[in-house]
């Protein structure tokens, strides 16, 4: 079975430029997770998705950070105008989530991103 | 969960050891807890979870124990193999409360020495 894809693998580019980050879940999960690893702040969780529904942004550094969910096999996420400070390696997990049914997150193997 | 920082604990064990990774957490109201693995230039990936009602669970050579009263959490590995060297991390939530998002400690370390 095909598990969480992501793409790009690596993105390099100039501070100012947009960047999108994308991301296709295992199919049949409902759930999808965008985290982002530092050396610094660890594992650190931006945005999640329930059916398609954003239900937890507080992790959203700033406005110049956004995600979308327009079906369920597929998220972006959008950083416009990039930062230095925004090179990481981004993470996309998915999961089938049913109240105490709850299945475990499966994770992608991320996007380096480094801004210039 | 853990405090973060630049440098990861690391534990260093021959080959055919036995491995224990520790992991404090600091939420007394998380209700699940998982250990994952991660290798270089790899997500992390899952190895075992644990609900709160729970104070132990096996799976193929690795082993989880939860002790809710101190708050700790730990991996035991058996017969640890050159392939098992990775960072791993504990990690919590509270599902409980329909909360889903996983809380994620700093990680360890674990070398296998040949």
């Amino acid at each position: 079975d095909a598990g969480v894809i992501q793409s790009p693998r690596h993105e390099v580019t100039e501070m100012g430029q947009e960047v999108t980050l994308r991301c296709k879940p295992i199919s049949g999960h409902n759930s999808l997770f965008w985290y982002r690893q530092t050396m610094m702040r660890g594992l650190e969780l931006l945005i999640y998705f329930n059916n398609n529904v954003p239900i937890d942004d507080s992790g959203m550094p700033e406005d110049r950070f956004s995600a979308k969910m327009p079906n369920a096999s597929f998220s972006t996420l959008k950083i416009q105008p990039s930062e230095p400070r925004d090179s990481a390696v981004y993470f996309c997990a998915s999961s089938f989530s049913a109240g105490v049914r709850d299945q475990p997150q499966h994770f992608g193997d991320g996007t380096r991103l480094s801004i210039l | 969960g853990e405090s973060v920082g630049l440098h990861l604990p690391t534990l260093s064990v021959q080959e055919g050891d036995n491995s224990i990774i520790n992991c404090a957490y600091s939420n007394s109201a998380s209700d699940y807890f998982i250990w994952y693995k991660q290798e270089s230039g790899k997500g992390p990936q899952f190895i075992i979870d644990i609900r709160s009602n729970m104070d132990k669970r096996q799976g193929q050579r690795v082993t989880v124990l939860l002790n809710k009263t101190v708050k700790h959490l730990s991996l035991q590995i058996a017969a640890t193999q050159p392939g098992d060297s990775a960072v791993y991390f504990c990690a919590e939530n509270m599902r409980n409360t329909g909360r889903r998002a996983l809380t994620f400690g700093s990680g360890t370390r674990l070398q296998v020495q040949p």
